[in-house]
């Protein structure tokens, strides 16, 4: 059983699209993230929700939204897509509470998005 | 700036030599410290969690140091072997949430 699945794996879009990447773990935490990788495998978080509740939004521009429908779902909602939002987008999981910290973070496998 | 620097450039080592990478912070005063292992095309995979009054943290073949003086952390793969090639990656807890900040990674490739 995947512990934290997302979908879809690979995206091909053009610019000014909008689209969606959805996030599920099966492995009961509270919190939920989106981190970005860019082309130079820089790996950095944009969001966490613990418990349906926004927690941590970094610098991120408004066209990304992020929607929790319950604790086990996070997706990533990307409006007017750039050039620049290419990149792998991945979802991930902690057993951490609110204000926590040192829990070890279980990633999905990646979604590629290629904006052309 | 608030920065986490790793080796720089891709790391090469002979199979079953000891490999060891480096992790330099500033600006940070972490309470954990994290590393990850990332195959190419797959997400990162949790290896080790060193808390700041650690000084060493071990796990089968893997060392990890934190040297909260310096602001640095060693990480060590001994007797190396070709599987262990991958990018490893090391993250400091920076906030709350579990929030981990992420370094800009090694790739270390394990040659016969």
């Amino acid at each position: 059983d995947t512990a934290v699945s997302q979908t879809p794996k690979y995206l091909v879009t053009q610019m000014g699209n909008d689209k969606s990447i959805k996030c599920e773990q099966n492995l009961g935490h509270d919190t939920m993230y989106w981190y970005k990788q860019d082309s130079k495998k820089f790996l950095k978080i944009m969001f966490s929700y613990n418990n349906k509740e926004l927690i941590i939004n970094e610098t991120v521009p408004n066209r990304f939204s992020p929607k929790s429908p319950d604790k086990a779902h996070l997706n990533l909602h990307i409006n007017s897509l750039e050039l620049g939002d290419s990149a792998v987008y991945f979802c991930a999981s902690s057993q951490a509470g609110k204000n926590w910290a040192g829990n070890t973070i279980y990633f999905g496998e990646g979604s590629w998005l290629t904006v052309v | 700036s608030q920065k986490i620097e790793q080796n720089s450039e891709a790391l090469n080592i002979q199979e079953g030599k000891t490999a060891t990478l480096t992790c330099n912070y500033t600006n940070y005063s972490p309470a954990y410290l994290q590393w990850y292992r990332q195959d190419p095309g797959r997400g990162p995979v949790f290896l080790l969690l060193i808390r700041e009054n650690e000084k060493e943290k071990r796990k089968e073949r893997l060392k990890v140091t934190f040297d909260t003086t310096l602001k640095q952390s060693l990480f060590h793969i001994t007797a190396s072997q070709p599987a262990d090639s991958a990018t490893y990656l090391c993250a400091l807890s920076t906030g709350g949430g579990n929030k981990l900040t992420f370094g800009t990674g090694t790739q270390l490739k394990v040659e016969l």
